[in-house]
This record gives C-alpha cells, structure tokens and sequence, in this order.
C-alpha cells in the first residue's frame, strides 16, 4: 500500500516561510506527479500545486503562484512545498497526493501537515 | 467562492439514494472526462471514490456511481449507509493546466 508522510508543518507569522516534506514509499516515486492540496478551516479543498514525475514540469493555483515553490528530489523518494511570504489566508491542513496517472485523479493521500499563519 | 459549484448539503435515509451536482464550465468539467469524486471524513485524508467522470477504483461499493452532461458532472450513492455519511468534493482538471475542486458537499444520512 502507498504510504506518503507528510511533515514541516507549524506556526508561523504572517509573511514568514516554511518547507513541508512528503515522504513516500511502497511506490516507483519517479513515474507518478505527486500534488500538494490543502483544506482551510471551515473551506473546502484546494490545490495548491503540482509536479511532474521527472521534476521538470510544475503547477501552481493563481492563489500561490510567485509564493509557493514545489520540488522533488527522485533519490530521496520525497517531494517538497517551499512556503514564502505566508498570509493568514494560508492556514490549513496541507496534504500530498499522488496521481494516478497524468496530474489527477489523486489516488493516495497522506494525513496532512498543519501549517498556521498568525497575524 | 469554488471554481466548481456543488450544493452544500444533501440528506437521505439509509436504504435511499442521493445525487451530488458539480457544475462547471466548458472549461474544465465541460471539456474534459477527468471528474473525480473525493470522500472525507472529519479529520481524516480525503479517499478516492469516482474518477475519469464514471470509473470506479478497485476496493470502492459500485454503489458509488457517477456520470456527467455537459458542464455538469454527479455522483449518486445508492443504498445510502450510516458510514457514508461524510464530505464529498468533486475535482477537474482545467485547461489551463491546473485543478479545480468544488466547495464540497455534506452528506447526512437521516
């Protein structure tokens, strides 16, 4: 069974930077895009970004783009979200997901990461 | 405001069936079969339930059902259970290379 773990989340002020890490494992982590999706208090989810399986090819939401960087390093199996200039707005469960083949669907989930952004 | 629109909350009875909308635009629900249905229950991960408009992952009841008209896709859960009470999300991709989710829809089972 897939397993993705997700960490590097916490309290942070507002404009401050974070880096949330994704572990994966039981999966070939170079042949899926792997995303970041986030649930806000009370909201619903939304994606933040995603990436290709070689690392070549990202994806950002309007909400995120020139703030947020995704990366993944293939030999360490893990995939990355570099946080900057973080808004109150950016509070959230912060989860990664794997594709099943293309960008979606989102076939496994980790348990997601609390990222909180005080004023 | 959610790129996909979905009616807040939907109830039945055990043994019933429910519809959830997902409205979008020839843009995303409208231009492509890449619809996916998400389950999630409080404070868990969101679970796979319906993907490429009508397909079903292994492991998923075929109560779980889903198809699409125009801009419109849905997801009917027949034979409503006590434990498929929970949030439902629909989610496209875009053309503009990125995805959308619908603003989730609260199931209640009566």
């Amino acid at each position: 069974e897939v397993q993705l773990e997700e960490s590097g989340g916490g309290l942070v002020q507002s404009g401050g930077s974070l880096r949330l890490s994704c572990a994966a494992s039981v999966f070939t982590f170079t042949d899926y895009a792997m995303s970041w999706v986030r649930l806000a208090p009370g909201k619903g989810l939304e994606w933040v970004s995603a990436i290709s399986g070689s690392g070549y090819t990202t994806y950002y939401a309007d909400s995120v783009k020139g703030r947020f960087t995704i990366s993944r390093d293939n030999s360490k199996n893990t995939l990355y979200l570099q946080m900057n200039s973080l808004r109150v707005e950016d509070t959230a469960v912060y989860y990664c997901a794997k594709a099943r083949r293309g960008v979606i669907p989102f076939d496994s989930w980790g348990q997601g990461t609390l990222v909180t952004v005080s004023s | 405001q959610s790129a996909l629109t979905q009616p807040a909350s939907v109830s039945g009875s055990p043994g019933q069936s429910i519809t959830i909308s997902c409205t979008g635009t020839s843009s995303d629900v409208g231009g492509y079969n890449y619809v996916s249905w998400y389950q999630q229950h409080p404070g868990k991960a969101p679970k796979l339930m319906i993907y490429d408009v009508s397909n079903r992952p292994s492991g998923v009841s075929d109560r779980f059902s889903g198809s699409k008209s125009g801009n419109t896709a849905s997801l009917t859960i027949s034979g409503l259970q006590a434990e498929d009470e929970a949030d439902y999300y629909c989610s496209s991709y875009t053309s503009s290379s990125t995805v959308f989710f619908g603003g989730g829809t609260k199931l209640t089972v009566l």
